[in-house]
């Protein structure tokens, strides 16, 4: 079966650095999606990963190991407003999106 | 209008009841699709729809149904309610499916409760 693994839920300072790692075992790999998600929103596109290596994007950066199955993305300077869920999705061997549960992050001050 | 937007913005149901839940893009998008978001569990596809005119099964289709007429808007139908289909559900949509690259925007979502 397909299967993508996070953690339920993680805490950081605000300042702070935060690594949210995904892991994934699908049938084929067609690039790999962090999306954030605010409290009773949409989902929102954070960054696309399909090569080996890190990507960055301001205060987000997010890297992908295809030979371990694995992802994370970094948030760095942590402000309140970063309070959120994070989603990882793998797109398959069909270009469906595969998601994960997410990872809920708490910003303390 | 600018982006995806879904009608109602939440519904109490009956077990039982019809309804349709309405998905519009201004986009020119030819993708579409519908998830259905559950507390603990990832976003799962039910239907999408690569071009107008024609449709596909997701992970979780049965009980519902949908209909591509245009490119612009995507129904979706629950034709008899029943509780265990008490989600938040999601309408989005892409430039093109197939393509690696292709990211997926979403709207607003639509919280059903079915009594």
């Amino acid at each position: 079966g397909q299967n993508i693994d996070q953690p339920t839920e993680m805490t950081a300072t605000e300042g702070a650095i935060v690594q949210i790692n995904c892991t994934y075992q699908t049938s084929g790999f067609n690039g790999l999606f962090w999306y954030q998600q605010h409290a009773g929103e949409a989902p929102t596109f954070l960054s696309y990963n399909v090569l080996d290596g890190l990507e960055e994007k301001g205060r987000f950066s997010s890297f992908l190991s295809r030979s371990k199955g694995y992802s994370y993305l970094l948030l760095k300077e942590l402000q309140m407003k970063d309070s959120a869920s994070y989603l990882c999705a793998v797109r398959d061997s069909n270009y469906q999106l595969i998601w994960g549960a997410g990872t809920k992050l708490i910003i303390k001050p | 209008i600018a982006g995806i937007t879904q009608a109602p913005t939440s519904q109490i149901l009956a077990a039982g009841r019809r309804m349709t839940l309405r998905c519009t893009q201004d986009m020119r998008h030819n993708a579409m699709y519908w998830y259905r978001q559950d507390l603990g569990l990832g976003l799962r596809l039910i239907h999408y729809s690569n071009t107008a005119g024609t449709t596909g099964k997701g992970e979780v289709p049965d009980g519902y149904s949908v209909s591509r007429a245009n490119t612009d808007d995507f129904p979706l139908t629950l034709a008899s309610a029943v509780p265990s289909q008490t989600s938040v559900y999601f309408c989005a949509s892409s430039e093109t499916a197939g393509s690696s690259t292709d990211t997926q925007y979403f709207g607003p979502g639509t919280r059903l409760t079915v009594l």
